[in-house]
C-alpha cells in the first residue's frame, strides 16, 4: 500500500483557512486521494476524494498537485467543530479498503 | 439524514466467549465494512462484504472473525473466543454502489471490552 505523510499536529484559528498538506510520493495512476476526519469520540467521517483534478464539495477542497505526489485539503473556514484527526487515504482502485495512518490532529482556537 | 447504526454502544465480555458486533447499514448500500481502533492507536481495516461474500479482509481477520448479513437489513461482526488483544473500538462501515462507493459512512462505534 503506497504511504502518506502528515504532520502530525496543526493549529488554526476560528473563521480562518486551514490547509493541511499530504505527501505521497510513491502514488501509482491508479490510487485516489481520500480525505476522512475523526472528530473526538466518534467513527471516522468522510471528507472528500481525488483522483486527478481539484475538487470541492460543501465541506471542503482538495488540491492535487500535478505530479499527484502531493495534496492539500483545505478548510475555507475553520470552525471548533473541525478540530479533529484528518487523515489523508490512497485507495488503490482495485480496492475497496481504506488504510489509515496517524493522520493530522488540527486544534481550532477560539 | 440516513446513518449506520451499531449495537451495542459498548461490550463487556470475558476472555474466551463469543461476541456478536451489529450494524445496520444505511439501507441502499452495497458495500459492507468493519473496522476497529485500538485505544490510542490507529483505525485498522478487518473485511469488506459485497454481494454476500467477503471481498477483502486483513491479516488481523483470523479464523476467530467472520462476518454476516443474516436478513439483509443486519451486518454482524463475530468473534468466536474473544482475546484480551481484541479489546478495541470497532466500526461498521457502508457505502452505496457505482462511482458512489468511494464514501465510506461509518456507524459511531461499538467499544468491545475483553476481560
Amino acid at each position: 500500500d503506497a504511504k502518506t505523510t502528515q504532520p502530525n499536529s496543526m493549529e488554526s484559528n476560528e473563521e480562518e483557512p486551514v490547509h493541511l498538506p499530504c505527501n505521497h510520493s510513491t502514488i501509482s495512476g491508479t490510487d485516489y486521494i481520500h480525505w476522512y476526519r475523526q472528530l473526538p469520540s466518534q467513527g471516522p467521517e468522510y471528507v472528500i476524494h481525488g483522483l486527478t483534478s481539484n475538487v470541492n464539495n460543501r465541506m471542503a477542497s482538495l488540491a492535487i498537485a500535478e505530479d499527484r505526489k502531493s495534496s492539500t485539503l483545505i478548510l475555507h473556514r475553520a470552525t471548533l467543530r473541525d478540530a479533529a484527526v484528518y487523515y489523508c487515504i490512497l485507495r488503490v482502485d482495485s480496492s475497496y479498503k481504506l488504510i489509515f495512518g496517524s493522520g493530522t490532529r488540527l486544534l481550532v482556537r477560539p | 439524514e440516513p446513518e449506520v447504526t451499531q449495537t451495542p454502544s459498548h461490550q463487556v465480555t470475558q476472555m474466551g466467549q463469543e461476541v456478536i458486533l451489529r450494524c445496520v447499514p444505511i439501507s441502499n448500500h452495497l458495500y459492507f465494512y468493519w473496522y476497529r481502533q485500538i485505544l490510542g492507536q490507529k483505525v485498522e481495516f478487518l473485511v469488506s462484504f459485497y454481494n454476500n461474500e467477503i471481498s477483502e479482509k486483513s491479516e488481523i481477520f483470523d479464523d476467530q472473525f467472520s462476518v454476516e448479513r443474516p436478513d439483509g437489513s443486519n451486518f454482524t461482526l463475530k468473534i468466536r473466543s474473544t482475546k484480551l488483544e481484541d479489546s478495541a473500538m470497532y466500526f461498521c462501515a457502508s457505502s452505496a454502489g457505482g462511482i458512489s462507493y468511494n464514501e465510506q459512512f461509518f456507524g459511531p462505534g461499538t467499544r468491545l471490552t475483553v476481560l
